[in-house]
């Protein structure tokens, strides 16, 4: 079993729909990380929390730390948002300089 | 500012050649690393670094050499090609040793190896 797991791994969607990503992990963390990756393009760091809830736009990360989850949420979907979506924790408590990373969730909006 | 600048973005290299991987940053950043990406599986770290003069091996680190003679630079050689190594290779960096920063990406290195 994979330390990181995400789902769904492929996501189709209408514009305008509200978009939700899962993210649960079996380790314990200090931070977990949501990245975008566009087709054929770099990687682009979105939010990094270790509690709570963080907005940017129509982005929204949560994280239960018991429950070990984290969810991404897209408001109001456009195309430009297709990309895949990436989870990684760290837990660098004991020196351990190495994210752990989740597969990606590949999101096809659809105008 | 131009962040992290790798190079080449794509390569093709026959069984048995060498090549290096460039990966430049100009954020003063201590932490760079190195990962590949295959399909269907998550980034795995090759290698990364701490600071100049500090190198260490990530998960899957065999057929990779690394050097870090500078804060701004750490390049990424491979030592005699394989298939395997057929992949899309990222280079990384943060600002400091903790992993709770942001992390910045180059824009990936698309290599095969036949």
């Amino acid at each position: 079993k994979n330390e990181v797991e995400q789902s769904p791994q492929n996501l189709t969607a209408q514009e305008g729909e509200f978009i939700t990503i899962n993210c649960s992990y079996s380790v314990g963390i200090s931070a977990l990380h949501w990245l975008q990756q566009h087709p054929g393009g770099g990687i682009v760091s979105l939010f990094m929390l270790s509690s709570g809830k963080k907005k940017h736009g129509r982005l929204i990360a949560t994280i239960n730390i018991q429950e070990k989850h984290s969810s991404l949420h897209i408001t109001a979907s456009h195309p430009r948002d297709s990309a895949v979506y990436i989870c990684a924790v760290s837990n660098d408590a004991m020196g351990n300089y190495q994210l752990i990373w989740g597969a990606g969730t590949k999101l096809i909006i659809k105008p | 500012n131009a962040g992290v600048t790798q190079t080449p973005k794509f390569q093709v290299l026959k069984t048995g050649q060498s090549m290096t991987l460039q990966c430049a940053q100009d954020m003063n950043h201590e932490y760079m690393s190195w990962y590949r990406q295959d399909p269907g599986m998550g980034l795995r770290l090759i290698h990364y670094s701490v600071g100049a003069g500090i190198t260490d091996q990530g998960e899957v680190p065999n057929g990779y050499n690394v050097s870090r003679s500078t804060t701004e630079d750490f390049p990424l050689r491979l030592l005699s090609a394989a298939p395997s190594q057929t992949s899309v290779y990222f280079c990384a960096s943060s600002y400091s040793l903790s992993l709770n920063t942001e992390a910045f990406f180059g824009q990936g290195t698309r290599l095969t190896v036949v």
